[in-house]
This record gives structure tokens, C-alpha cells and sequence, in this order.
């Protein structure tokens, strides 16, 4: 079947404006989560829904990352007031439900973002 | 705060030779460790889990909660399994939610 998928692929925006990054779980799958991977690093957690409510967005960085996904299934990433910082791959996985079970999370291929 | 350590950024081996992906990690509860493995121009997928004990394209890893470790090994490095290797901890938070902390990832060269 499909895996997650993402787009755009590649984003490049100019520092000061806003963006929207999309993501597309695999279907059925209730748990959904973002994660930005700079250069050089591994993944860090963003923000994570069980159904259509964001349970935890303990990883966003400021209220400038914001993140919906209002009919439980696809979720998109927004950014307001782009900085430089923000160049990163964000990345965006689903799971069956995060519960007892440490179901695997599958990961989509990315968005790069390039803040000019 | 929880943190994972990979402390090799490339680690390069000879085709046959054995191979060894060290990661460490720092938690007070009980972990659960990953490791995913991102080939060239390929999303990142899981390689392995701890709860499992399986062996995945002949990786194995073990987890030792005395030297907080979870090293990854292959006994023969083969051509194809060259690619970037995270390892990750997963933790539940208060909020529900099941989180991986990820190391920053070692890039394994296994030259022909």
C-alpha cells in the first residue's frame, strides 16, 4: 500500500514569509508525527496527534510553528515569519496509535525547506 | 531529559568485516530502543527493535541496560548496507504521546 507521503518535495521561501507543509499518513493510521531534521543532526521531535488533537507539541520551538489536522487523517505544518534557522527537512510519520504498544512509526520522505 | 549519543559521525569497513554501529543512551525509565536506517536518496525506515530480538538483513542488537547501550553489529558488511544508521530511545510523555529522541546518526562505508 501507499506510505506517508509529503509535499512539497523541496520549498524555498524568503526569510519573513509564511509556509505550509503537508502531510499524508498511511490510511487507518491514528498517530501522526512531525519532525525537522537539521544538517548533520538525527530528527527531533515537533508535535505529535492522536486523532485530530495535537496531544503533544512539547517539541515546537515558538509559537511561530503551528500544526493541524482537523479530519484526523492529513496534517499540515505551518510556519509564520520564516527565519534562516528554519532550513531544515521536516518529516512527518504515521503509526497504527500510540498506546501500550510502541507501534513502528513509518516516515514519509520529507519536505526541505530553504529559508533565503 | 532523555539523550542519545551514536559517537562515530562515519565509520568506514572493508566488505566481510565485521561490522559495529555504537549508540548509547541516557533515560531513568525503562527504554525502548530503534534502530532506522536511511539508504541513499531513501526515506527513513525501522531496521530494528529491541522488544523484538530479531535479526533484520543480519543485523543484530543488544540492549544493555548496565552500560545504557544498544550497539548495532553485522558479522560481514555487505556493499548494500551502506547508509546513514540512527538509533533512536522511545519514550512515553505525560501527555499520551510516544516520542523518539534520535541520535544524530552514524554513515556507514562499506568499501568493496
Amino acid at each position: 500500500g501507499a506510505g506517508v507521503s509529503q509535499t512539497p518535495s523541496n520549498k524555498v521561501t524568503e526569510k519573513g514569509k509564511y509556509v505550509e507543509l503537508r502531510c499524508d499518513p498511511i490510511s487507518g493510521h491514528t498517530a501522526l508525527y512531525w519532525y525537522r531534521q537539521s544538517l548533520g543532526q538525527g530528527p527531533e521531535f515537533l508535535i505529535y496527534f492522536q486523532g485530530t488533537g495535537a496531544a503533544d507539541d512539547s517539541g515546537l520551538p515558538n509559537d511561530r510553528f503551528f500544526a493541524v489536522r482537523p479530519e484526523g487523517s492529513v496534517s499540515t505544518l505551518k510556519i509564520q515569519r520564516t527565519e534562516r534557522g528554519d532550513s531544515a527537512v521536516y518529516l512527518c510519520a504515521s503509526s497504527p496509535r500510540a498506546g501500550d504498544v510502541p507501534f513502528p512509526q513509518y516516515f514519509g520522505p520529507g519536505t526541505r525547506l530553504t529559508v533565503l | 531529559a532523555q539523550r542519545v549519543t551514536q559517537p562515530e559521525k562515519l565509520l568506514s569497513v572493508f566488505k566481510g568485516a565485521p561490522v559495529e554501529l555504537k549508540c548509547n543512551y541516557s533515560y531513568s525509565g525503562s527504554p525502548e530502543l530503534f534502530w532506522y536506517v536511511q539508504y541513499s536518496r531513501q526515506r527513513l525506515q525501522l531496521l530494528l527493535r529491541h522488544i523484538s530480538r530479531e535479526s533484520i538483513k543480519g543485523f543484530t542488537a543488544d540492549l544493555n541496560k548496565g552500560e545504557t547501550s544498544f550497539h548495532l553489529k553485522k558479522p560481514f558488511a555487505q556493499e548494500e548496507d551502506s547508509a546513514m544508521y540512527y538509533c533512536a530511545l522511545g519514550v512515553y510523555s505525560g501527555a499520551g504521546s510516544y516520542q523518539l529522541t534520535f541520535g544524530k546518526g552514524t554513515k556507514l562505508s562499506v568499501i568493496p
